[in-house]
């Protein structure tokens, strides 16, 4: 099946700084990849799609200067958190879909974000 | 608006009880509905998935219904384990301008006790 792999998968950064979040497939290529918060006891929340080699689309609400996505190949997307803030601690998941005629996403592990 | 809803919010039982969690979704238009468990720290993985023509589908333990005239889902847990303790989550996907968005509902937490 397909594997959608994230890096790191827990992070714990001072507020202030940046970090970078990696999605990656493993075994496809994905024409588009979905980035997703999700705070303790709550579903997930739709942030950003990419697709390859072009901007992010952003949901209602994310700054898009403040988490940066880059979908440059078609298996690599990053998440960068600039200036992190305590409130920006939660856990961030990716999925990723091969084609855009395709309902299936496949989701990564997630990565934890904790800023202090 | 497109929206899924889910009940309960949290339901506790005892390990090797069935149980049956409830999805409500009105989403147009309406290509598929997949139920996803994903325990704490981890990301979603999926159990079933069905399209409007589907009524029922097996997953080992796992059983989900789809009633696309009522557009009700039901996930039906048979025998639980501890291991089944995780959130479940209900995705509908909607299909527009020839790609699919997802909606999510709020999951139901699932916890079995010895």
């Amino acid at each position: 099946g397909a594997v959608v792999s994230q890096h790191p998968s827990w992070v714990i950064c001072k507020s202030g700084t940046s970090v970078k979040i990696e999605c990656r497939s493993l075994d496809f290529q994905a024409t588009t990849m979905f980035w997703y918060r999700q705070f303790p006891k709550q579903s997930l929340m739709l942030m950003a799609t990419s697709n390859e080699g072009s901007k992010a689309t952003y949901e209602q609400g994310v700054e898009k200067d403040k988490f940066l996505i880059n979908h440059a190949s078609l298996t690599l997307s990053t998440l960068t958190v600039t200036s992190a803030h305590p409130e920006d601690s939660s856990f961030y998941i990716c999925s990723a879909r091969e084609q855009l005629s395709s309902y299936e996403q496949y989701f990564g592990p997630g990565t934890r974000l904790t800023v202090t | 608006k497109n929206q899924v809803e889910q009940s309960p919010q949290s339901l506790i039982i005892l390990e090797g009880k069935n149980c049956t969690l409830q999805c409500n979704y009105t989403v147009s238009p309406f290509s598929n509905l997949r139920w996803y468990k994903q325990d704490t720290g981890r990301g979603p993985v999926s159990l079933t998935i069905m399209t409007f023509s589907e009524n029922t589908k097996s997953n080992g333990r796992y059983t989900a219904t789809l009633d696309a005239d009522t557009k009700q889902s039901s996930l039906h847990i048979t025998a639980s384990q501890l291991s089944d303790s995780a959130s479940y989550i209900c995705v509908v996907s909607a299909l527009g301008s020839g790609t699919y968005k997802y909606i999510f509902g709020t999951g139901t937490r699932l916890k079995v006790l010895a």
